[in-house]
């Protein structure tokens, strides 16, 4: 059993479009996150929502949206695709953001020609 | 602000032995969890060992563990019996128990093992 999911995998894309990535754990927990890994493989927060409320809200582009559809889910849309967009982008969760470790998903590998 | 350092950016070793990766770490918080991640050709970033600063004693988990040193602000990960499937990226992090629960990474060090 897959416990954090990502969809796609892997995701090449035209300048200019708009995509999602879709995140689902079935941990049962209450706090999820996403995350950009640049091609220098440092890892950046951007978001993370707990109880499906917004508690982290990293420097961001705002063509960058996350939404909490439920404490299960958190997808990523990006708007208006830049080169710069290019990245893997992980998905966690926690059970507390405080306390608990963050398990990741598999990544989605994002490619924007 | 937090930071994370590793200044190893690759490492290597024969199979079988022991390496040791670095980490340091800069805080003036007395509360916070480290954690090490391993990051396969996969892609997967997976859990090693996580470490409470409260917690005096070094965490271990199999052939994986840790040398924490609070006052020192260094957090190193030892792999003992290396074996061929622990070749990946290993990325050092922190997190804060008091506030903003973001996970603040290192770098990352990237381990080969020869046969």
């Amino acid at each position: 059993d897959t416990a954090v999911s990502q969809t796609p995998k892997y995701l090449v894309t035209q300048m200019g479009n708009d995509k999602s990535i879709k995140c689902e754990q079935n941990l049962g927990h209450d706090t999820m996150y996403w995350y950009k890994q640049d091609s220098k493989k440092f890892l950046k927060i951007m978001f993370s929502y707990n109880n499906k409320e917004l508690i982290i809200n990293e420097t961001v582009p705002n063509r960058f949206s996350p939404k909490s559809p439920d404490k299960a889910h958190l997808n990523l849309h990006i708007n208006s695709l830049e080169l710069g967009d290019s990245a893997v982008y992980f998905c966690a969760s926690s059970q507390d953001p405080g306390t608990d470790t963050q398990y990741f998903g598999p990544g989605t590998r994002l490619t924007v020609l | 602000a937090q930071t994370v350092t590793q200044s190893q950016p690759e490492m290597s070793v024969q199979e079988a032995e022991t390496v040791t990766l670095s980490c340091t770490y800069d805080t003036s918080e007395s509360d916070y969890y480290l954690f090490w991640y391993k990051q396969p050709p996969s892609r997967q970033m997976i859990l090693v060992i996580r470490q409470e600063a409260y917690k005096q004693q070094n965490a271990t988990e199999n052939r994986f563990s840790v040398n924490f040193q609070k006052a020192a602000k260094s957090f190193s990960l030892k792999i003992s019996d290396s074996q061929l499937g622990d070749a990946a990226m290993y990325f050092c992090a922190y997190r804060s128990a008091n506030s903003n629960y973001q996970l603040i990474w290192g770098a990352g060090t990237k381990l080969i093992i020869k046969p």
